[in-house]
């Protein structure tokens, strides 16, 4: 099983600024085939990236994921005051598929 | 527009079952994959299994931690999947999601509000 490991577990951050979150995995992620989401309290997850890199429909270009292998970010170019919540990454070139234990980005 | 609505979900004691469904709309349903996952209170997500389209062959993939216990099933002539819980365990509460597994990989595009299932006597 590969498992996901994502830092920091909090993240505290001003509007306006840059964020970057990390998601590595335990072994190299077929494909690079890992998906990124945002949960919002009370709400069901939300699609941000797919294939480490691609948005999702409608998502913002604020939003942009990257890295190979191991390593993989999402990068929040100019944080909003919606984007303060909390991200999973996740893999799907392996079997299980698994989640990372999500970082929360909190208002500094 | 794509819609998941779970339901079923409720209070039931270790060692006993639930079952959950999921009605979609809004796509083709027969065409996807399917998924469930998870959520424990305050905790992150686990994938609980899949289930495959018809064309093929309605496989069935599921976590180590359900293995035996959970089946998923579909009907496409009602656009539903459904999750046959047994042997519940207190460490089976969680939020239930159903989700549409995506037409390009096997991660999720589309989730369902959720369904509570708490396991206590």
């Amino acid at each position: 099983e590969i498992v996901l490991t994502q830092s920091p577990g909090t993240l505290s951050m001003s509007p306006g600024e840059r964020a970057t979150l990390s998601c590595r995995a335990s072994e190299r992620v077929a494909g690079d085939y890992l998906a990124w989401y945002q949960q919002k309290s009370g709400q069901a997850p939300r699609l941000l990236i797919y294939d480490a890199s691609i948005r999702a429909t409608g998502i913002p270009d604020r939003f942009s994921g990257s890295g190979s292998g191991t390593d993989f970010t999402l990068t929040i170019s100019r944080l909003e005051l919606e984007d303060f919540t909390v991200y999973y990454c996740q893999q799907y070139g392996g079997s299980p598929l698994t989640f990372g234990g999500g970082t929360k980005v909190e208002i500094k | 527009e794509v819609q998941l609505v779970e339901s079923g979900g409720g209070l039931v004691q270790p060692g006993g079952s639930l079952r959950l469904s999921c009605v979609a709309s809004g796509f083709t349903f027969s065409d996807h994959y399917m998924a469930w996952v998870r959520q424990a209170p305050g905790k992150g997500l686990e994938w609980v299994g899949r289930i495959r389209n018809k064309a093929n062959s309605y496989i069935t993939e599921y976590a180590a931690s359900v293995k035996g216990r959970f089946t998923i099933s579909r009907d496409d002539s009602k656009n539903s999947q459904y999750l046959q819980m047994n042997s519940l365990k207190s460490e089976d509460t969680a939020v239930y999601y159903c989700a549409r597994v995506s037409d390009y990989g096997s991660f999720f595009d589309f989730w369902g509000q959720g369904a509570l299932v708490a396991v206590s006597s």
